[in-house]
């Protein structure tokens, strides 16, 4: 069965401090996805970041970056210079490819709640 | 905006009743999803709908039933209700063209919050 840990339930910082997200996943598929999605006070969910799981390359996107290591079956999750619109809830999740059906059933982490301080 | 519209946003009833949760997808999406968040339980996927058919099941009970129209949008129908059915459900959308469609990104709704008194 699939399972998405995320070890960190708050993480408290000051503006412009880094926030790395740990996050740890359990599949037996081969190919999957990895996710990351951010959970404003006003409460929608909002993507962030994809990942699959036959690129180990480890990206950097604006503030944003990852760290995808396929050995340790993790997909850490860095905001370089966090703000105060950075404070939210942010969920890892994982999707595998459903044989013999178009289903897309993502797993989520419990989330970690980033508090960014001015 | 996401595209995704969810109505009503905000949903207060008693025990034993029966509410309607609604989900129009973005445009262009064929696929529908239903998630149920709480504080207990997290983030919990419930059912997806594909251009009207079920092809999806999580952990729906089975006092809750959903349906996708021809008109692709989706409802979620709650029955009987208990008081630990109170939690935010969101509905999502996404294209399901990738034919790896663990790849496909899921839009996420504002949700519908509903409290159970």
């Amino acid at each position: 069965a699939q399972k998405v840990t995320q070890a960190q339930t708050e993480i408290s910082v000051v503006e412009k401090e880094d926030v790395t997200l740990d996050c740890v996943y359990e599949t037996r598929d081969t190919t999957y996805y990895l996710f990351w999605y951010k959970q404003p006070p006003s409460g929608e969910l909002v993507f962030l970041i994809r990942r699959n799981s036959f690129d180990e390359q480890n990206e950097i996107s604006g503030r944003y970056s990852w760290n995808f290591q396929k050995s340790t079956s993790s997909f850490n999750f860095t905001i370089t210079a966090s703000q105060v619109v950075d404070s939210a809830v942010y969920f890892c999740a994982l999707s595998d490819r459903v044989a013999k059906a178009a289903g897309n059933k993502l797993t989520f982490g419990g989330g970690t709640r980033v508090l960014v301080k001015p | 905006d996401s595209g995704v519209t969810q109505t009503p946003k905000h949903l207060i009833t008693a025990t034993g009743q029966r509410v309607t949760l609604r989900c129009s997808p973005r445009s262009g999406d064929l696929s529908v999803y239903w998630y149920q968040q709480s504080l207990d339980q997290g983030l919990q996927f419930l059912i997806q709908y594909y251009n009207g058919e079920e092809r999806a099941k999580g952990n729906i009970l089975e006092r809750f039933s959903a349906q996708q129209f021809p008109d692709l949008h989706s409802e979620l129908n709650l029955s009987s209700l208990e008081l630990g059915d109170s939690a935010l459900y969101f509905c999502a959308s996404s294209e399901t063209r990738d034919r790896f469609s663990g790849a496909n990104v899921l839009t996420f709704g504002a949700g519908s919050r509903l409290t159970v008194l």
